[in-house]
């Protein structure tokens, strides 16, 4: 069965750092990747897709990419911000009408 | 636009006793998906539903579980009997176009079974 793999351990960043995040996955490649963003005692928020035809994506301070041959992706924080701490998950989705797996997210933490 | 709306926000059961949450989803989204996340752990899929018809319930424990989408809007999760290892958050999303779409999530209603 497909597995995802988030960074297991918390991450710590200094304010005003590129926090950097990593999903892996194993098996065969998603038609997708979602990244969402989650705080304490609520639902996951929507941040960003990307499909495997891009290679990366931008949307204000965040950037994720998408190596279908590491079976990697990769989202980042720029000038990140205390504001920015959070649990961060990967979602992939393999076709139009399937189910959308998520990985067990990262913790971020983002120090003044 | 209102969000996804779920309840009860907080349950407290003992095991065995049974426990039902409801999902109102956002307005014209056709996709509803159940969610169980344990303390530390990422999302699990329990059921997808395209309207009325289930797309996928693989990982459902059918033989506690069950849910149910009337007319294609409002959904009902239930379970009975509970056990121990059913306390979890378990989160309401829906999508407008499905599959790719972007999930919008419910605050997910959290079950202690004692």
């Amino acid at each position: 069965s497909q597995k995802i793999e988030q960074n297991s351990e918390a991450l710590n960043i200094q304010e005003g750092k590129t926090a950097t995040l990593t999903c892996n996955y194993t098996n065969y490649s998603p038609a997708y990747l979602q990244w969402y963003r989650q705080d304490p005692g609520r639902g996951p928020v929507f941040l960003l897709l990307i499909r495997e035809n891009e290679k990366e994506k931008r949307k204000e301070r965040l950037k994720v990419t998408f190596d279908t041959t590491l079976k990697q992706s990769l989202f980042h924080i720029t000038a990140s911000q205390p504001a920015d701490s959070a649990t961060y998950l990967c979602a992939l989705g393999y076709s139009s009408a399937s189910k959308i797996i998520f990985g067990s997210g990262t913790r971020l933490s983002i120090r003044p | 636009e209102a969000g996804v709306a779920q309840s009860p926000r907080y349950k407290i059961i003992e095991k065995r006793q049974s426990v039902a949450f409801w999902c109102n989803p956002i307005s014209g989204h056709a996709t509803l998906y159940w969610y169980q996340q344990i303390l530390g752990q990422g999302p699990k899929l329990l059921i997808q539903f395209q309207n009325n018809g289930v797309v996928d319930d693989s990982q459902l424990p059918k033989d506690r579980f069950s849910a149910e989408r009337l007319k294609g809007v409002d959904s009902t999760l239930k379970i009975q009997p509970a056990k121990l290892e059913d306390s979890a958050v378990y989160l309401c999303a829906s999508s407008l176009q499905g599959g790719t779409g972007e999930l919008f999530f419910g605050e997910g209603s959290r079950l202690t079974v004692l």
